[in-house]
């Protein structure tokens, strides 16, 4: 069966700093994966989606960006976190044409 | 107007009563819709699917999709406390669109259920 892992689970960081969440699908090949943030009390933001390795595309100007350096892996980074940058990030995956998508467990980011 | 609404609650129900809960989508040719349930402070799971016109029955949930007005809805039978969450109605963006692949997300229907 698959199962989607996300590290770390939560997140403290101060403006300005880095940021890398990482992203890693077990028990299948070649999936779409996805990124998503949810602010405080708001609906998912879909942020980055990739169809493959080095496929990816930003669906929202920011200051984050999207990599996969591998078939299941997902990589969320920043270079200089902001304030309106904190939230729960989710990463989700599908298969194929399928159109269902599973969720991560999330990890929840708060920059101070 | 937004491509996918919920009303976001909170709707209260009694324990043991129906939870009907509703979604209206703006994209007329969407064929995938999707039922998620959140509970506070973790992830969205899956609760069903449904592509077809009528009503898709899996244990106490039953998902209803009506195309032609545009709306899906999600019935939770014998709501329990533990049915407390916020709900979220998903549908596939449509092939040709700048949605292309991807799911749509409302903002969420809160549910309570009190005991």
């Amino acid at each position: 069966s698959q199962t989607i892992h996300q590290w770390p689970a939560t997140l403290v960081q101060p403006v300005g700093s880095p940021l890398s969440l990482e992203c890693t699908v077990e028990g299948t090949s070649n999936p779409n994966l996805y990124w998503y943030r949810q602010a405080a009390g708001r609906g998912l933001q879909l942020l980055f989606y990739s169809i493959g390795i080095d496929q990816i595309s930003s669906e929202v100007p920011q200051n984050l960006s999207a990599s996969r350096p591998q078939d299941r892996q997902f990589i969320l980074s920043s270079k200089k976190l902001l304030l309106s940058d904190s939230g729960f990030y989710l990463c989700a995956w599908s298969i194929g044409s399928t159109d269902t998508q599973y969720f991560g467990p999330g990890t929840r980011l708060t920059v101070l | 107007q937004k491509e996918v609404e919920q009303n976001s609650g909170p709707l209260s129900v009694p324990e043991g009563a129906i939870a009907s809960l509703n979604c209206t989508y703006s994209d007329r040719v969407s064929q995938s819709f999707f039922w998620y349930r959140q509970y506070s402070g973790k992830s969205p799971e899956l609760i069903m699917s449904i592509y077809s016109n009528g009503d898709k029955e899996d244990g106490r949930f039953t998902a209803q999709l009506n195309k032609a007005s545009q709306y899906v809805s999600l019935l939770i039978r014998d709501s329990q406390p533990s049915d407390s969450a916020t709900y979220l109605c998903a549908v596939k963006g449509n092939l040709g669109s700048s949605n292309t692949g991807k799911l749509i997300f409302g903002q969420g229907t809160t549910l309570q259920v009190k005991p």
